[in-house]
């Protein structure tokens, strides 16, 4: 079955901080793979992809995130941590013929001053 | 347009009652989504459409749910028959082809509530 899976609901890490935000993934194709954020009230907005090449992927506002095919992984990252980051954050994974994403249930971060 | 446009971007209505809400994806892009986002949930699929046409429309929760595409342009999602567990954010995306044909870029939601 194809599946997203973000095991942490709620992370909270002070501002300054690094981050760390786990997803895992069933696929049974090549994946294409996504981080989205969400700010309150907000839609989703992109910050990056992987779809093949350097598994280590950037996208905006500083994040970076990296392949595992071995561990069926793709975790974002960002080194220091700003208060305006707080937000919920999805992974989406997708097959390379377009068509839908599947999205996991969503990692929502607090940021302490 | 410049983004995916959603309306209304709240609707209150009762239970019982039919509801449509429209999406306007960004000109050009042929690929639209429908997601369903429920308080605390992640999204859930509803449907996709190519075109006009639908290849997957397998998330739709019941047959009270149905969706139209019209022109390859606007699209309209519609709940006959409103239930209190209709409530949510139904989330429309869209998406271009060729290399763009995965990124999908998200309206702002069309808040539902049933009373």
């Amino acid at each position: 079955a194809q599946s997203v899976t973000q095991p942490d609901i709620h992370i909270t890490v002070s501002e300054g901080a690094s981050l760390e935000l786990r997803c895992n993934y069933s696929y049974g194709a090549t994946p294409y793979l996504f981080w989205y954020v969400q700010s309150p009230g907000q839609g989703l907005q992109l910050l990056l992809k992987y779809f093949s090449g350097d598994t280590l992927v950037q996208g905006i506002k500083g994040f970076e995130a990296e392949f595992k095919r071995s561990q069926s992984s793709f975790n974002l990252r960002k080194p220091s941590v700003h208060w305006s980051d707080a937000a919920e954050y999805f992974c989406a994974v997708g097959g390379n013929q377009g068509g839908k994403l599947i999205f996991g249930q969503g990692t929502e971060l607090s940021v302490k001053p | 347009g410049a983004g995916v446009s959603q309306s209304p971007s709240n609707k209150v209505t009762e239970k019982g009652k039919d509801v449509e809400l429209r999406c306007d994806p960004i000109s050009g892009h042929t690929a639209l989504y429908w997601y369903r986002q429920s308080l605390g949930q992640g999204l859930e699929f509803l449907i996709y459409f190519q075109g006009n046409s639908a290849p997957d429309k397998s998330g739709l929760p019941s047959d009270r749910f149905s969706a139209e595409r019209t022109g390859g342009s606007v699209s309209t999602l519609t709940i006959q028959r409103t239930q209190q567990e209709d409530s949510a954010v139904y989330l429309c995306a869209s998406s271009s082809v060729g290399s763009g044909a995965n990124v999908l870029t998200f309206g702002a939601g069309s808040r539902l509530t049933v009373l």
